[in-house]
């Protein structure tokens, strides 16, 4: 079935560091990819997407792309902020499915100053 | 600005006693979503409904009931809490149009309910 494989955490990084949280999909189709963030006491955020094969989804410094061939969609930053800290849910979905989303794990990322 | 709302942001409740969260949303979207997220974990859908059909998930425990009274408003009832269902209730929203225009793939999510059961 469906899944998302997302590496654990906590990630612990210095301030101005380089980000990256890997995700990896399985899935039948043509899945979209998500990157959701969720600071501590608060709902999901969408941080970006990407919904085609080679697509490159970016938002606030942060990128990632769909990557068919190896079924991945690495988070990346280039230089973290302490306001990044926080859990990040990488997801898929499809479209036909009534936008059902399969999560992973989610990563926390902790960033000192 | 157009959103998904939910009220309380923190709810206390007591062993077997009957609550109900709330979610409004001003998206227009058709499918709307509850989930239970505890701990350090990922959210788990717990049902949707697509426009009026509700649709349940499997493994979600007969305790928790649901209602759409119209498409702006879902509620989540759970009838009797246990000290098993403390967690963060978050409401999500999505329109799906069968690939029809315009449909999304994304779903927006609410800020999250914090159930407290004593």
């Amino acid at each position: 079935g469906d899944s998302v494989t997302q590496m654990e955490g906590p990630v612990t990084l210095s301030e101005e560091a380089f980000l990256t949280i890997n995700c990896t999909y399985t899935a039948t189709g043509y899945p979209s990819l998500f990157w959701y963030v969720q600071y501590p006491g608060e709902g999901l955020q969408l941080l970006l997407k990407a919904t085609k094969a080679d697509d490159k989804g970016s938002n606030k410094g942060f990128e990632a792309t769909y990557r068919k061939e190896t079924t991945s969609f690495h988070l990346e930053k280039g230089s973290v902020q302490v306001s990044d800290s926080a859990v990040y849910f990488c997801a898929l979905s499809k479209i036909y499915n009534f936008n059902k989303f399969y999560f992973g794990s989610g990563t926390k990322l902790n960033v000192k100053p | 600005d157009a959103m998904v709302i939910q009220n309380p942001r923190y709810q206390v409740t007591q062993f077997g006693k009957p609550v109900t969260l709330s979610c409004s949303q001003t998206l227009n979207h058709n499918v709307m979503y509850w989930y239970q997220q505890k701990s350090s974990q990922a959210p788990k859908l717990l049902f949707h409904y697509y426009d009026k059909d509700f649709n349940n998930e499997a493994d979600t425990p007969d305790n928790f009931q649901s209602r759409r009274p119209n498409t702006s408003f879902c509620f989540l009832d759970i009838r009797s809490p246990g000290l098993g269902d403390a967690a963060m209730y978050l409401c999500a929203t999505s329109r799906d149009n069968s690939g029809r225009a315009p449909s999304t793939d994304t779903q927006y999510f609410g800020p999250g309910t914090r159930l407290t059961v004593l």
